[in-house]
């Protein structure tokens, strides 16, 4: 099973400020990698799949990149509605595994 | 407008059956894998099985194979996943989501419905 490992744990960012988040499975996923917002209370949205492609809906403020065992979500100028827990997951190999997180709190 | 609508809480004792569902609409409900995900109390996310309801093939994670029971009903495009007998660590919140590729390997859940809180306790 590919272990997910999330960092930071916690980011604290100012409104307006850029935010970059990181991901690295235990080994390589290709390409075959998503994000997910989880907003309090609510399920999570899917933001991001394919390492970089975002998905319908989602601001272009949303970035994302890398390939194999590094990946980042980058946040350009962070909204109020952005503070959230962020999730990435594998999908090229079964079973599929998630992050553990990164939640975005406000600074 | 893709929408999957889940049942309500439930709060259930210690070796009771249970079982939640999931109706999609706004897509063809019998064409797209649809699965299950575990968030426990404070927790992330756990990935724990699939469904394609169109020939009810099924798909479980390891970590949850023989302890869930994943199906559905086509005729009224809904999904289910059920406990024959639940225990304390099964409480949780469950989100059912749709996969939007055909290939069940490599798949990720592009749409979620907003949860059903199962709590169990004596």
């Amino acid at each position: 099973e590919i272990v997910m490992t999330q960092s930071p744990a916690t980011l604290s960012v100012s409104p307006g400020e850029r935010a970059t988040l990181s991901c690295r499975p235990s080994q390589s996923v290709s390409s075959n990698l998503a994000w997910y917002q989880q907003r309090p209370g609510q399920a999570p949205r899917l933001l991001m799949y394919g390492a970089s492609t975002r998905a319908t809906g989602i601001p272009a403020r949303f970035s994302g990149s890398g390939s194999g065992t590094e990946f980042t979500l980058t946040i350009s100028s962070l909204q109020s509605e952005d503070f959230a827990v962020y999730y990435c997951q594998q999908y090229n190999n079964w079973p599929w595994t998630f992050g553990q997180g990164t939640k975005v709190e406000i600074k | 407008e893709v929408q999957l609508v889940q049942s309500g809480a439930e709060v259930k004792k210690p070796g009771e059956s249970l079982k939640i569902s999931c109706k999609g609409s706004g897509y063809t409900f019998t064409s797209y894998w649809i699965g299950w995900v575990r968030q426990m109390p404070g927790k992330g996310l756990e990935w724990m099985g699939i469904i394609y309801p169109g020939d009810s093939d099924t798909r479980y994670s390891p970590s949850f194979q023989g302890q869930v029971t994943i199906s559905a009903d086509k005729s009224i495009s809904t999904a289910y996943l059920q406990w024959s007998s639940l225990k304390a660590s099964d409480t949780a919140m469950y989100y059912c989501a749709r996969l939007p590729y055909g290939n069940y390997r490599i798949n990720f859940f592009d749409y979620w419905g907003q949860g059903t809180l199962v709590t169990v306790s004596s």
